[in-house]
């Protein structure tokens, strides 16, 4: 059974371009959620989606936004990329009910604004 | 507030030192409790969930235990490979989304 997979590995950007971050859950996963993870920060979310609608949304500015296709792929994008943004962006799926299982993550992308 | 802290921060072993991480929580309604670890420039990978205080899971050298207010991942005998940072999170009743520890970087000596 295949993991999560996240798409791709490692990005450069320079500041004030955008970004677009995928992500592909384990097949029969309707649940995803993304989050940045700093050395200083620790993993922060981002937002989590379920059956296409965001279900939850952490505290994060307007740049950061994100969607989910019906097959459950989502996407992430950053706008107007900050040098603050550089960090290893993760996402993790779980069943359909997220309340009580526990959630698998990707090997992460890692960006890097310049 | 829901809030989860980890201590240590970082801790060093020699190999085959046993010794305990903690993960203790201040959550209204804990739902599950989730082990992690985590390798350098790599994602969590999943180690443990715990639902209710008492319940303990084991997985090869790791021992996970819950009480009301706090979970202990034991590591018995550690080798080199159980290196990592190693992440707690909690699920509550009343968000969808995990609250994390900082995590404990574990350091086993050869």
């Amino acid at each position: 059974k295949a993991g999560v997979t996240q798409t791709p590995r490692y990005l450069i950007k320079t500041r004030g371009q955008q970004v677009t971050l995928s992500c592909s859950p384990i097949s029969g996963h309707r649940s995803v959620s993304w989050y940045q993870q700093t050395p200083g920060q620790g993993l922060q979310f981002l937002f989590e989606y379920f059956s296409e609608t965001q279900r939850n949304k952490g505290n994060f500015p307007g740049r950061f936004s994100g969607r989910q296709f019906s097959n459950s792929r989502s996407e992430m994008n950053v706008s107007t990329l900050e040098l603050g943004d550089s960090a290893l962006y993760l996402c993790a799926s779980s069943l359909e009910d997220a309340m009580n299982t526990e959630a698998f993550f990707g090997q992460g992308t890692r960006l890097t604004v310049v | 507030e829901d809030q989860v802290t980890q201590s240590p921060e970082a801790l060093r072993l020699q190999e085959g030192e046993s010794s305990s991480l903690n993960c203790s929580y201040t959550v209204s309604g804990l739902r599950g409790l989730f082990w992690y670890r985590q390798d350098p420039g790599k994602g969590p990978e999943f180690l443990f969930t715990l639902y209710s205080a008492g319940e303990e899971k084991e997985k090869e050298r790791l021992k996970a235990t819950l009480t009301k207010k706090e979970s202990f991942l034991h590591i018995t005998a550690p080798k080199p490979e159980d290196s990592a940072t190693y992440l707690c999170a909690v699920r509550t009743d009343s968000n969808y989304q995990l609250i994390w520890g900082a995590g404990t970087k574990l350091i086993i000596k050869p």
